[in-house]
């Protein structure tokens, strides 16, 4: 089976533009979870889609936003880029939503640097 | 807010030896735990979880100690291997369902 992908591996953006990101989870699973990952802060949760509507949203400002498609994809959209959006961006799946002891499968992330 | 620490950024051991990983966490109403291992280049990959209705977890070579009453959690490894070096998290779920992490622990086996 396979695991979760992230497309692209990395990417390279300038200020002010804007950056989409794509999780496909493993088959099977319908919960996607995006998450940051920097040094300083560790992982933040950014948002949960679950069966195509969003679950839960953790704090980040309206620049990130999301969507699921009927085949459980995901894509992560961040508008108007800014430096402190480098950073490691991470696709969890799991079975069902967040609201059950639900194991994750992180993907490998997306390496996004804003010069 | 949430805050979920670990009490050391770095953990160096000897190979064989065993590891011991501390995690503390602020919300006493979280009610599920997981311990994740990320290797360079890699993902988090789940190690072993634990209910809050547990205060111990075995899996292989690993035990996942619950201390609700300090909200300490502590991840150890046993018989450390080469492989096992790599950066640990905890994470809690809380009761909104969100999942925090902490910094994570670098740990690193000595051959």
């Amino acid at each position: 089976k396979a695991g979760v992908t992230q497309t692209p591996r990395y990417l390279i953006k300038t200020r002010g533009q804007q950056v989409t990101l794509s999780c496909s989870p493993i088959s099977g699973h319908r919960s996607v979870s995006w998450y940051q990952q920097t040094p300083g802060q560790g992982l933040q949760f950014l948002f949960e889609y679950f069966s195509e509507t969003q679950r839960n949203k953790g704090n980040f400002p309206g620049r990130f936003s999301g969507r699921q498609f009927s085949n459980s994809r995901s894509e992560m959209n961040v508008s108007t880029l800014e430096l402190g959006d480098s950073a490691l961006y991470l696709c969890a799946s799991s079975l069902a939503a967040s609201g059950g002891r639900n194991e994750q499968f992180f993907g490998p992330g997306t390496r996004l640097t804003v010069l | 807010g949430e805050s979920v620490g670990l009490h050391l950024p770095t953990l160096s051991v000897q190979e064989g030896d065993n590891s011991i990983i501390n995690c503390a966490y602020s919300n006493s109403a979280s009610d599920y735990f997981i311990w994740y291992k990320q290797e360079s280049g890699k993902g988090p990959q789940f190690i072993i979880d634990i209910r809050s209705n547990m205060d111990k977890r075995q899996g292989q070579r690993v035990t996942v100690l619950l201390n609700k009453t300090v909200k300490h959690l502590s991840l150890q490894i046993a018989a450390t291997q080469p492989g096992d070096s790599a950066v640990y998290f905890c994470a809690e779920k809380n009761t909104g369902n969100q999942f925090y992490f902490g910094t994570g622990t670098s740990l690193t086996v000595i051959p």
